[in-house]
């Protein structure tokens, strides 16, 4: 059973488009992560959210969290080919705990 | 701050032998390190749980003396891939956490593992 829920899996778009990639799950999360890995490398922290409704903006990404801490958006605005990556949500239910991995979402952006 | 060195940063080894990969946190102490592993364009899969000092906790599905994991020190973490075969080819990848309260990762650049 996937606990954390993410989509879409492929997503392939001109630059300049808009786009929002989902995570969700049944579970109540005490914070939740976003990366970006590109191929051949480690993921790379993109920001950490941890109060229900939180919202943080880096640039032209614009991340939500859900007020229940059980869902979670990524937003870019305007995609340019630099964005395209693996985009991985990650969530930790307890404090402390081990980090779940979302499926991830593939990211073409077409110049 | 916050830098995951992970090395080699690729391996091509031959079937039955040993092959070990270090994951060193470089500026701060790492209480808890995980070990995954990765296919092509896939999600992360986590195998275990590495706490300085004590042993690891796997998880299922995941064979403990196959893949053999060491915290010795609160920067250090090896993990052995023991008697390689070629179904072990993989990317693994670790990541470091500075305290037990944070659940922020951060990871190191991956090691590609190839066996032959």
């Amino acid at each position: 059973t996937q606990l954390l829920e993410q989509s879409p899996q492929f997503l392939s778009i001109q630059e300049g488009e808009n786009l929002t990639v989902y995570c969700n799950s049944s579970s109540v999360f005490s914070s939740l992560q976003w990366y970006r890995q590109e191929p051949g490398e480690g993921p790379v922290l993109l920001v950490t959210v941890v109060t229900g409704g939180e919202v943080k903006k880096l640039k032209r990404l614009t991340f939500q969290f859900g007020d229940a801490r059980k869902d979670s958006s990524l937003h870019i605005t305007a995609a340019q080919p630099g964005d395209t990556g693996l985009y991985l949500c990650a969530g930790a239910i307890n404090q402390g705990g081990k980090l779940i991995f979302g499926q991830g979402t593939e990211l073409s952006v077409k110049p | 701050g916050a830098v995951v060195s992970q090395h080699p940063s690729w391996v091509i080894c031959k079937s039955g032998t040993s092959v070990k990969i270090e994951c060193r946190s470089l500026d701060f102490q790492a209480t808890t390190m995980f070990w995954y592993r990765q296919f092509p364009k896939q999600s992360l899969m986590l195998m275990a749980t590495s706490n300085e000092g004590s042993k690891a906790t796997y998880e299922q599905g995941v064979e403990k003396d196959k893949f053999l994991i060491n915290h010795a020190s609160l920067t250090l973490s090896t993990l052995t891939v023991t008697s390689a075969h070629p179904e072990d080819s993989s990317f693994y990848i670790c990541s470091a956490r500075r305290d037990s309260e944070n659940t922020e990762a951060f990871f190191g650049q991956g090691t590609r593992l190839t066996v032959v």
